[in-house]
Protein backbone atom coordinates (compact mmCIF):
# COMPACT_ATOMS: atom_id res chain seq x y z
CA UNK A 1 0.00 0.00 0.00
CA UNK A 2 0.72 3.33 -0.86
CA UNK A 3 2.57 5.43 2.11
CA UNK A 4 0.72 8.91 0.78
CA UNK A 5 -2.46 8.31 -0.96
CA UNK A 6 -4.84 11.67 -1.64
CA UNK A 7 -8.78 11.07 -2.73
CA UNK A 8 -10.09 11.52 -4.97
CA UNK A 9 -7.40 11.24 -7.77
CA UNK A 10 -9.42 13.27 -9.98
CA UNK A 11 -12.09 15.43 -9.73
CA UNK A 12 -13.90 18.19 -12.19
CA UNK A 13 -16.30 20.92 -10.35
CA UNK A 14 -18.12 23.86 -11.14
CA UNK A 15 -17.43 26.99 -10.32
CA UNK A 16 -18.54 28.04 -6.68
CA UNK A 17 -18.63 24.85 -5.19
CA UNK A 18 -17.10 23.91 -2.54
CA UNK A 19 -14.68 20.92 -2.58
CA UNK A 20 -12.22 19.02 -0.22
CA UNK A 21 -8.90 17.28 -1.16
CA UNK A 22 -8.13 14.53 1.67
CA UNK A 23 -4.57 13.46 2.49
CA UNK A 24 -3.51 10.03 4.25
CA UNK A 25 -0.12 8.84 5.26
CA UNK A 26 0.87 5.85 7.01
CA UNK A 27 4.08 7.11 7.30
CA UNK A 28 4.22 8.51 10.73
CA UNK A 29 5.58 11.71 10.05
CA UNK A 30 4.64 14.96 11.58
CA UNK A 31 4.54 17.54 9.11
CA UNK A 32 2.51 17.66 6.24
CA UNK A 33 2.02 19.83 3.13
CA UNK A 34 0.00 20.57 0.43
CA UNK A 35 1.43 21.67 -2.64
CA UNK A 36 0.08 23.10 -6.08
CA UNK A 37 1.67 22.39 -9.29
CA UNK A 38 0.93 24.33 -12.63
CA UNK A 39 2.88 24.32 -15.98
CA UNK A 40 5.61 26.30 -16.15
CA UNK A 41 5.23 27.40 -12.46
CA UNK A 42 6.89 24.20 -10.83
CA UNK A 43 5.42 23.35 -7.26
CA UNK A 44 3.82 26.36 -4.44
CA UNK A 45 3.44 25.69 -1.17
CA UNK A 46 -0.48 26.17 -0.31
CA UNK A 47 -0.54 25.30 3.52
CA UNK A 48 1.91 23.28 5.77
CA UNK A 49 1.46 21.60 9.66
CA UNK A 50 4.45 21.12 11.50
CA UNK A 51 1.87 19.35 14.39
CA UNK A 52 -1.69 18.46 14.68
CA UNK A 53 -1.79 21.59 16.34
CA UNK A 54 0.35 23.49 14.27
CA UNK A 55 -0.76 24.91 10.39
CA UNK A 56 0.91 28.13 8.63
CA UNK A 57 0.12 29.47 5.60
CA UNK A 58 2.59 29.07 2.67
CA UNK A 59 2.89 31.10 -0.62
CA UNK A 60 -0.55 30.60 -2.22
CA UNK A 61 -3.08 30.09 0.83
CA UNK A 62 -5.89 32.67 -0.59
CA UNK A 63 -8.94 30.70 -1.78
CA UNK A 64 -7.80 27.68 0.53
CA UNK A 65 -8.23 26.02 4.11
CA UNK A 66 -6.81 22.92 6.16
CA UNK A 67 -7.51 20.62 8.23
CA UNK A 68 -5.22 18.63 10.14
CA UNK A 69 -7.43 15.83 11.89
CA UNK A 70 -5.00 13.83 12.96
CA UNK A 71 -1.14 13.26 12.71
CA UNK A 72 -1.50 11.32 9.84
CA UNK A 73 -5.00 13.22 8.13
CA UNK A 74 -4.34 16.62 6.41
CA UNK A 75 -7.22 18.00 4.13
CA UNK A 76 -7.37 20.93 1.49
CA UNK A 77 -10.72 22.62 1.03
CA UNK A 78 -11.62 24.94 -1.35
CA UNK A 79 -14.62 27.17 -0.16
CA UNK A 80 -15.55 28.45 -3.36
CA UNK A 81 -13.79 27.06 -6.43
CA UNK A 82 -12.80 29.34 -9.00
CA UNK A 83 -11.70 28.59 -12.65
CA UNK A 84 -8.12 29.50 -12.51
CA UNK A 85 -8.10 26.49 -9.36
CA UNK A 86 -7.76 24.30 -11.96
CA UNK A 87 -4.39 22.74 -11.12
CA UNK A 88 -2.84 19.33 -10.02
CA UNK A 89 -1.99 19.11 -6.19
CA UNK A 90 0.10 17.02 -4.14
CA UNK A 91 0.29 16.31 -0.58
CA UNK A 92 3.36 15.53 0.95
CA UNK A 93 5.05 14.43 4.46
CA UNK A 94 8.69 14.84 5.93
CA UNK A 95 9.77 13.83 9.30
CA UNK A 96 11.35 16.38 12.03
CA UNK A 97 14.89 15.53 13.10
CA UNK A 98 18.38 16.84 12.79
CA UNK A 99 19.12 15.96 9.45
CA UNK A 100 15.71 14.53 7.83
CA UNK A 101 14.55 16.48 4.88
CA UNK A 102 13.29 14.06 2.58
CA UNK A 103 9.67 15.21 1.32
CA UNK A 104 7.44 12.15 0.64
CA UNK A 105 4.87 13.06 -2.25
CA UNK A 106 1.81 11.69 -2.45
CA UNK A 107 0.23 10.89 -6.29
CA UNK A 108 -1.60 13.99 -6.71
CA UNK A 109 -5.40 15.29 -7.58
CA UNK A 110 -6.05 16.66 -10.52
CA UNK A 111 -8.88 19.31 -10.45
CA UNK A 112 -10.42 20.58 -13.30
CA UNK A 113 -13.11 23.80 -11.78
CA UNK A 114 -15.11 24.52 -15.17
CA UNK B 1 11.91 35.20 0.48
CA UNK B 2 13.42 32.71 -1.61
CA UNK B 3 13.51 32.80 -5.40
CA UNK B 4 14.67 29.88 -7.46
CA UNK B 5 15.48 29.98 -11.36
CA UNK B 6 15.73 26.93 -13.27
CA UNK B 7 16.98 26.09 -16.74
CA UNK B 8 16.27 24.90 -19.17
CA UNK B 9 12.57 24.09 -19.00
CA UNK B 10 12.67 21.48 -21.49
CA UNK B 11 15.68 18.86 -22.53
CA UNK B 12 16.28 16.68 -25.29
CA UNK B 13 19.42 14.22 -25.35
CA UNK B 14 19.95 11.31 -26.55
CA UNK B 15 20.78 8.00 -25.06
CA UNK B 16 23.87 7.33 -23.52
CA UNK B 17 24.84 11.60 -23.37
CA UNK B 18 24.69 13.65 -20.26
CA UNK B 19 22.31 15.87 -19.15
CA UNK B 20 22.95 19.23 -17.59
CA UNK B 21 20.23 20.69 -15.65
CA UNK B 22 20.74 24.18 -13.56
CA UNK B 23 18.96 26.38 -10.77
CA UNK B 24 19.87 29.50 -9.29
CA UNK B 25 18.87 30.92 -5.66
CA UNK B 26 18.50 34.22 -4.11
CA UNK B 27 18.78 33.57 -0.38
CA UNK B 28 21.89 33.89 0.52
CA UNK B 29 20.57 31.81 3.67
CA UNK B 30 19.82 28.75 2.20
CA UNK B 31 21.70 25.98 3.11
CA UNK B 32 19.75 22.82 1.83
CA UNK B 33 19.26 21.76 -2.17
CA UNK B 34 17.03 18.81 -3.34
CA UNK B 35 16.36 17.50 -6.59
CA UNK B 36 13.12 15.75 -7.05
CA UNK B 37 12.19 13.19 -10.10
CA UNK B 38 8.59 13.48 -11.06
CA UNK B 39 7.71 10.59 -13.54
CA UNK B 40 4.68 10.61 -15.77
CA UNK B 41 1.47 10.70 -13.22
CA UNK B 42 3.12 10.15 -10.12
CA UNK B 43 4.48 13.05 -7.38
CA UNK B 44 8.09 13.92 -7.20
CA UNK B 45 10.50 11.87 -5.82
CA UNK B 46 13.77 13.05 -4.51
CA UNK B 47 16.72 11.68 -6.22
CA UNK B 48 19.92 13.60 -4.78
CA UNK B 49 20.92 16.44 -2.59
CA UNK B 50 23.57 18.69 -1.17
CA UNK B 51 24.00 20.97 2.18
CA UNK B 52 25.98 24.01 1.90
CA UNK B 53 29.31 22.53 3.72
CA UNK B 54 29.96 20.52 0.26
CA UNK B 55 30.59 21.24 -3.45
CA UNK B 56 29.80 18.32 -5.11
CA UNK B 57 27.75 14.95 -4.41
CA UNK B 58 28.03 11.89 -6.29
CA UNK B 59 24.91 8.39 -6.80
CA UNK B 60 25.80 6.63 -9.06
CA UNK B 61 25.25 8.19 -12.52
CA UNK B 62 23.99 11.43 -11.04
CA UNK B 63 25.82 14.27 -9.11
CA UNK B 64 25.17 17.78 -7.78
CA UNK B 65 27.53 20.90 -7.51
CA UNK B 66 26.79 23.62 -5.53
CA UNK B 67 28.50 27.43 -6.13
CA UNK B 68 27.42 29.34 -2.68
CA UNK B 69 29.29 32.16 -3.72
CA UNK B 70 27.35 32.49 -7.04
CA UNK B 71 24.53 30.92 -5.90
CA UNK B 72 24.02 28.28 -7.89
CA UNK B 73 23.81 24.36 -7.87
CA UNK B 74 23.44 22.14 -11.32
CA UNK B 75 22.23 18.45 -11.56
CA UNK B 76 24.08 16.21 -13.97
CA UNK B 77 23.22 13.39 -15.17
CA UNK B 78 25.57 10.92 -16.85
CA UNK B 79 25.18 8.05 -19.65
CA UNK B 80 21.46 8.69 -19.89
CA UNK B 81 18.96 6.29 -20.14
CA UNK B 82 15.11 6.07 -21.55
CA UNK B 83 13.84 5.69 -17.62
CA UNK B 84 15.87 8.96 -16.77
CA UNK B 85 13.19 11.20 -18.93
CA UNK B 86 11.04 12.59 -16.39
CA UNK B 87 10.65 16.45 -15.22
CA UNK B 88 12.91 17.30 -12.72
CA UNK B 89 12.72 20.03 -10.18
CA UNK B 90 15.25 21.62 -7.69
CA UNK B 91 14.85 23.00 -4.33
CA UNK B 92 16.16 25.46 -1.71
CA UNK B 93 15.60 25.76 1.59
CA UNK B 94 16.77 28.12 4.55
CA UNK B 95 16.57 25.51 7.46
CA UNK B 96 16.25 28.15 10.09
CA UNK B 97 15.21 26.40 13.34
CA UNK B 98 13.25 23.01 12.40
CA UNK B 99 11.93 24.90 9.39
CA UNK B 100 11.87 22.61 6.13
CA UNK B 101 9.49 24.79 3.77
CA UNK B 102 10.96 24.11 0.53
CA UNK B 103 10.81 26.47 -2.61
CA UNK B 104 10.61 24.78 -6.30
CA UNK B 105 12.47 26.06 -9.64
CA UNK B 106 9.69 26.04 -12.39
CA UNK B 107 10.67 22.13 -13.80
CA UNK B 108 13.03 20.66 -16.50
CA UNK B 109 11.12 17.91 -18.85
CA UNK B 110 14.05 15.44 -19.77
CA UNK B 111 13.55 13.52 -22.81
CA UNK B 112 15.92 10.64 -23.67
CA UNK B 113 15.34 9.58 -27.19
CA UNK B 114 16.64 6.31 -28.47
Amino acid sequence: DADVTQTPRNRITKTGKRIMLECSQTKGHDRMYWYRQDPGLGLRLIYYSFDVKDINKGEISDGYSVSRQAQAKFSLSLESAIPNQTALYFCATSVSGRGEDEQFFGPGTRLTVL
Amino acid sequence: GENVEQHPSTLSVQEGDSAVIKCTYSDSASNYFPWYKQELGKGPQLIIDIRSNVGEKKDQRIAVTLNKTAKHFSLHITETQPEDSAVYFCAATPRTGTASKLTFGTGTRLQVTL
